[in-house]
Order: C-alpha cells, then structure tokens, then sequence
C-alpha cells in the first residue's frame, strides 16, 4: 500500500522555467490538497480538489495551476518558476473531513 | 478567516518528562482537529485525529484533548523519550465553500534530551 506518492522528490529550476508537480493516492479519497511549507509559515494550502473534477484556490494560489486528472491524481503546475516559490510542496489526501495523510514533500528550489 | 496557534513555538526538555503542547484556534465551528508529527526533512505523519463530537483521542502515549467551545487543543505526551524529538503540528478542518478545508498552525519544535 503505497498511500501519497509525489514525484519529482527533488527539482531545480531557472525562473521562468516551467514544471509539474505529480501527486497519486491509492486510498480512494474523494479529497486532495497541495500545499507548501516555508521556514516559519507552517504549512499553507495551495489548491484543494474535494472531488474528482473540482478545484478551487486555497490560501496561496497564485502562480500555480492544478489539475484534478482522476480520482486518483492530483498535479500542481508552475507556468513560470518565480524564486519566491523556492519551498518544499506537499500534497495530501483525505475523506471528507477525515484523517489526511500525506506524501514525502518535493523540494523544489528556484534560481 | 480561521488561525490556528500553537505555543510554545520550540520546547526542549529531558527525558522521562511528562509534556503538554498546545493548539488554540479562532472559529470554532471546526469538524476535526488533527495532530501530526514531522521529522527533519520528512512528510507528515498523522498521531491523532479528534471529530468535533469528541472530547479527546489516546494512543499509546500520547492523548489529545479537544475543547471546541474555547477553541482549545492540548496533546499530551507521557513519558518524553528522545525518540519523540520532531515538529508537532496541528490542522484543524472547517467548511468553506461547501468544502472542508484545513489550517494548520505553524507547529512546536520538540527536542527530548537523555
């Protein structure tokens, strides 16, 4: 049971460059989320989708875009790296109001 | 908007100690409180989740109060072995948009020395 996969787990970039960021859960949850964590911000929420086919903006949004592909797969997109989004990007799962379990983290650093 | 604290931001302490952390929010019209564990450089790890209908969640040595009405959590950890040094996080999840959606509080930084 493989649970939240996220790759790449490692990923530099030059600013303006472009990437996506792939999430997978085998848990069948309706909802999942990205996030990104930042040194003394905690965790802020990004994008979250509560069922396939919806998304909708979180704290953070801009800049990124997501894709709800299928139940099962969730990606983040950064159009054009900006180095403010230098941060280590999470993406999680849940049930509706259920536990969330997330995925090892990529970190991603923009120069 | 809902803000989750979480004080005290860093906790050092020797081991065998009995400690609380502590997770207070804003609004509380919340459908759970979850606490989490993270170690350097790793995901999150879910310890405990407490629905809004209850009072407090144990395993092991940790138990986990609620206290909706106040906006108040409190985890406790029995017994601190160094093992237990990480960044503890709480996530309390509220309905926005029709969707349920967490905040989550900027964590403690718990070291446990032998």
């Amino acid at each position: 049971n493989a649970g939240v996969t996220q790759t790449p787990k490692f990923q530099v970039l030059k600013t303006g460059q472009s990437m996506t960021l792939q999430c997978a859960q085998d848990m069948n949850h309706n909802s999942m989320y990205w996030y990104r964590q930042d040194p003394g911000m905690g965790l802020r929420l990004i994008y979250y989708s509560a069922s396939e086919g919806t998304t909708d903006k979180g704290e953070v949004p801009n800049g990124y875009n997501v894709s709800r592909l299928n139940k099962r797969e969730f990606s983040l997109r950064l159009e054009s790296a900006a180095p403010s989004q230098t941060s280590v990007y999470f993406c999680a799962s849940s049930a509706p109001a259920g536990h969330q379990y997330f995925g090892p983290g990529t970190r991603l650093l923009v120069l | 908007k809902q803000e989750v604290t979480q004080i005290p931001a860093a906790l050092s302490v020797p081991e065998g100690e009995n400690l609380v952390l502590n997770c207070s929010f804003t609004d509380s019209a919340i459908y759970n409180l979850q606490w989490f564990r993270q170690d350097p450089g790793k995901g999150l790890t879910s310890l405990l989740l407490i629905q809004s209908s209850q009072r407090e969640q144990t395993s092991g040595r940790l138990n986990a109060s609620l206290d909706k009405s106040s906006g108040r959590s409190t985890l406790y950890i029995a017994a601190s072995q160094p093992g237990d040094s990480a960044t503890y996080l709480c996530a309390v999840t509220s309905l926005g948009g029709g969707s349920y959606i967490p905040t989550f509080g900027r964590g403690t930084s718990l070291i446990v020395h032998p």
